[in-house]
């Protein structure tokens, strides 16, 4: 069974960084695509970065570019989100989801919830 | 950026009834390899998005054959044939063809 488990959520000051992680089970992660996608409380869905299997290949949304970092340590099955100079607009819940082909997400995990607040 | 636009927003159906979620792209979703990256997810109260749908009208495993999916180029249509209380949630249409974005989401209710 495919599993997704994110952790590392939590309260953080504007300004301030958190480290996302998203352990995956049940499957070959290492010839997996990962993604992180955000939902803000009471709205929608916002992509906001892309890794391939071997780390060669990654993007970021306009929104993020710059301030967040994706990685992936496939001897670990594990996916990473490294956020920095949080703000407020960030607060969401934050999915890790594999993509099993090109523009074609599957599963997703359960979500960690980043609040940003002073 | 594609933006995708969803209606109905709010969608109150009566159970055992047909439902209909329409999904409109800014621009083709066709791409240059032939293949149309629409895809439909579902997401139950407390729960995180479950693909229903993928590449317009493909029903993931387990998805029951009353989720329908049909649609080409900018217009596309999510229909449910016969409503039941465990469809209630939210339901996104999202296109891959030019990275990912994501409709707004219909909150199907019963009546």
């Amino acid at each position: 069974e495919v599993q997704l488990v994110e952790s590392g959520g939590g309260l953080v000051q504007p300004g301030g960084s958190l480290r996302l992680s998203c352990a995956a089970s049940g499957f070959s992660f290492n010839t997996y695509s990962m993604n992180w996608v955000r939902q803000a409380p009471g709205k929608g869905l916002e992509w906001l970065s892309f890794i391939s299997s071997s780390s060669g290949r990654i993007y970021y949304a306009d929104s993020v570019k710059g301030r967040f970092t994706i990685s992936r340590d496939n001897a670990k099955n594990s996916l990473y989100l490294q956020m920095n100079s949080l703000r407020d607009e960030d607060t969401a819940v934050y999915y890790c989801v594999r993509e099993t082909g090109f523009g074609e997400p599957d599963y997703w995990g359960q979500g960690t919830l980043v609040t940003v607040s002073s | 950026d594609i933006v995708m636009t969803q209606s109905p927003l709010s969608l109150p159906v009566t159970l055992g009834q047909p439902a209909s979620i329409s999904c409109r792209s800014s621009q083709s979703l066709v791409h240059s390899d032939g293949n149309t990256y629409l895809s439909w997810f579902q997401q139950r109260p407390g729960q995180s998005p479950r693909r229903l749908i993928y590449k317009v009208s493909n029903r993931d495993s387990g998805v029951p054959d009353r989720f329908s999916g049909s649609g080409s180029g900018t217009d596309f249509t999510l229909k449910i044939s016969r409503v039941e209380a465990e469809d209630v949630g939210l339901y996104y249409c999202m296109q891959g063809t030019h990275w990912w974005t994501f409709g707004q989401g219909t909150k199907v209710e019963i009546k």
